[in-house]
């Protein structure tokens, strides 16, 4: 069965540092990976999609980026970290078109002081 | 363009009560697929159910029904005699041809009080 994991799970970094989210899928190949943001009490932002190895599309321009450096590994940075930054960041999955529905990671909730 | 609008921002309803969840979607597609996810208050996303845009059968899955009606653009959500485990936030999402992505409304968050 496919699985899906993000780590940390919690994160407080201060304003100014770098950040490093990783999100790992298991049990599928070549699967299209998502990074959204939900900032509080919101709803979810769609910050960048792959859907392939080396394939990043952006749809918010801002400090982050993201990389795919093998096919079920999406990494997701920073080099300074905003206040705005703050907010849970959720990885999500699907195969195939569009047709199929996403898997959502248990997601990082990160705080910038 | 293509949207999703989900107007009521938070609705509380006592136990046993039955709650509808009002999703309207916007797109010149005639192919496309709409979702609906539920996110408990631990935070990750549950998918609930997937429908086409050429299947306009109603769905029923337990206490769970959703309503996809076309002619209004609506793809509701009934929750029938609503449980304090039903309290969360409920995604409606959509998806066309042609892209990856997949466009989210701003949810509603549901609050059943016992």
């Amino acid at each position: 069965s496919q699985t899906i994991h993000q780590w940390p799970a919690t994160l407080v970094q201060p304003v100014g540092s770098p950040l490093s989210l990783e999100c790992t899928v298991e049990g599928t190949s070549n699967p299209n990976l998502y990074w959204y943001r939900q900032a509080a009490g919101r709803g979810l932002q769609l910050l960048f999609y792959s859907v392939g190895i080396g394939q990043i599309s952006s749809e918010v321009p801002q400090n982050l980026s993201a990389s795919r450096p093998q096919d079920r590994q999406f990494i997701l940075s920073s080099k300074k970290l905003l206040l705005s930054d703050s907010g849970f960041y959720l990885c999500a999955w699907s195969v195939g078109g569009i047709y199929n529905e996403q898997f959502f990671g248990p997601g990082t909730r990160l705080t910038v002081l | 363009a293509q949207k999703v609008t989900q107007a009521q921002t938070e609705i509380s309803v006592v136990e046993k009560e039955d709650v509808t969840l009002d999703c309207v979607y916007e797109t010149r597609d005639t192919t496309y697929y709409l979702f609906w996810y539920k996110q408990p208050p631990s935070g990750e996303l549950v998918f609930l159910i997937r429908r086409n845009s050429f299947d306009e059968q109603n769905e029923i899955s337990g206490r769970y029904s959703w309503n996809f009606q076309k002619s209004t653009s609506s793809f509701n959500f009934t929750i029938t005699a609503s449980q304090v485990v039903d309290s969360a936030v409920y995604f409606c999402a959509l998806s066309t041809s042609g892209t990856y992505k997949y466009i989210f409304g701003t949810g509603t968050r549901l609050k059943v009080l016992a």
